[in-house]
C-alpha cells in the first residue's frame, strides 16, 4: 500500500527566504505526483503536476522535482511571500483510475 | 479554468438525521468524481469513486450504506451521510476529472463542505 509522508509538518520562515518542502512515498510505481495548496477551511488548489516520466516542473516561483527511484519529491518556493502561507499537500497517483494518496501536509507560515 | 462547486459549504445537523452534499462540475462534464474526507489536522482520505450511471466504488473501511453516493449526471454527484453521528463531523471534498482530458491526471477539486453533527 502506498504511503506518503511530508516533512516537516510545519515551517515558519521570514519573507524573502526560499521554502523547501519534502514528500516521500513508499512505492515508486506511480503514474504522477501532484502538489496542492490548501488555505484554512478551503478546498485544494493544484500547483504542479509531475508525470512519472518527468524529473521536474516549474511554474513561476514554484519548482517541483521528482526522483521516482528514491521515492521523493521536493517543492521549492523561491522568495517566499506572506501570501504563500498555507498548507501544502503532496499527492501520489499510483493507479490508472485517478485515486490520489495524500500526505498529511506541511503548514507554512511566512512572516512579514 | 474548470470549476467544481459544492453545496452546502457548511452544514450542521442533529445526530440521527441525514444530510446530502452536492458536487457539481460547472463548465465541464465528468464521468468520474471522487469523494474525500478530511479530519482536523489530518490529510485527505479517499472515500469512494463515483461513476456516472453506475454504482460507486468504496474504499476499504468506508460503509457504503452509510455514505450513499449517486452520480446521476455528467455534472452532478451527491454524497448522503445517513444517520449521521458526531464522529462523521468532517470536511468533505470532491474532485472531478473532465471527460475531455482522456485521463485522470487532470482533476479539479471543490471547495469542500464542512459537516458538523451535534
Amino acid at each position: 500500500k502506498q504511503e506518503v509522508t511530508q516533512i516537516p509538518a510545519a515551517l515558519s520562515v521570514p519573507e524573502g527566504e526560499n521554502l523547501v518542502l519534502n514528500c516521500s512515498f513508499t512505492d515508486s510505481a506511480i503514474y504522477n505526483l501532484q502538489w496542492f495548496r490548501q488555505d484554512p477551511g478551503k478546498g485544494l488548489t493544484s500547483l504542479l503536476l509531475i508525470q512519472s516520466s518527468q524529473r521536474e516542473q516549474t511554474s513561476g516561483r514554484l519548482n517541483a522535482s521528482l526522483d521516482k527511484s528514491s521515492g521523493r519529491s521536493t517543492l521549492y518556493i523561491a522568495a517566499s511571500q506572506p501570501g504563500d502561507s498555507a498548507t501544502y499537500l503532496c499527492a501520489v497517483n499510483s493507479d490508472s483510475w485517478g485515486k490520489f494518496q495524500f500526505g498529511a501536509g506541511t503548514q507554512v507560515v511566512v512572516t512579514p | 479554468g474548470a470549476v467544481v462547486s459544492q453545496h452546502p459549504s457548511w452544514v450542521i445537523c442533529k445526530s440521527g438525521t441525514s444530510v446530502k452534499i452536492e458536487c457539481r462540475s460547472l463548465d465541464f462534464q465528468a464521468t468520474t468524481m471522487f469523494w474525500y474526507r478530511q479530519f482536523p489536522k489530518q490529510s485527505l482520505m479517499l472515500m469512494a469513486t463515483s461513476n456516472e450511471g453506475s454504482k460507486a466504488t468504496y474504499e476499504q473501511g468506508v460503509e457504503k450504506d452509510k455514505f450513499l453516493i449517486n452520480h446521476a449526471s455528467l455534472t452532478l454527484s451527491t454524497l448522503t451521510v445517513t444517520s449521521a453521528h458526531p464522529e462523521d463531523s468532517s470536511f468533505y471534498i470532491c474532485s472531478a476529472s473532465p471527460v475531455s482530458s482522456g485521463s485522470f491526471d487532470e482533476q479539479y477539486f471543490g471547495p469542500g463542505t464542512r459537516l458538523t453533527v451535534t
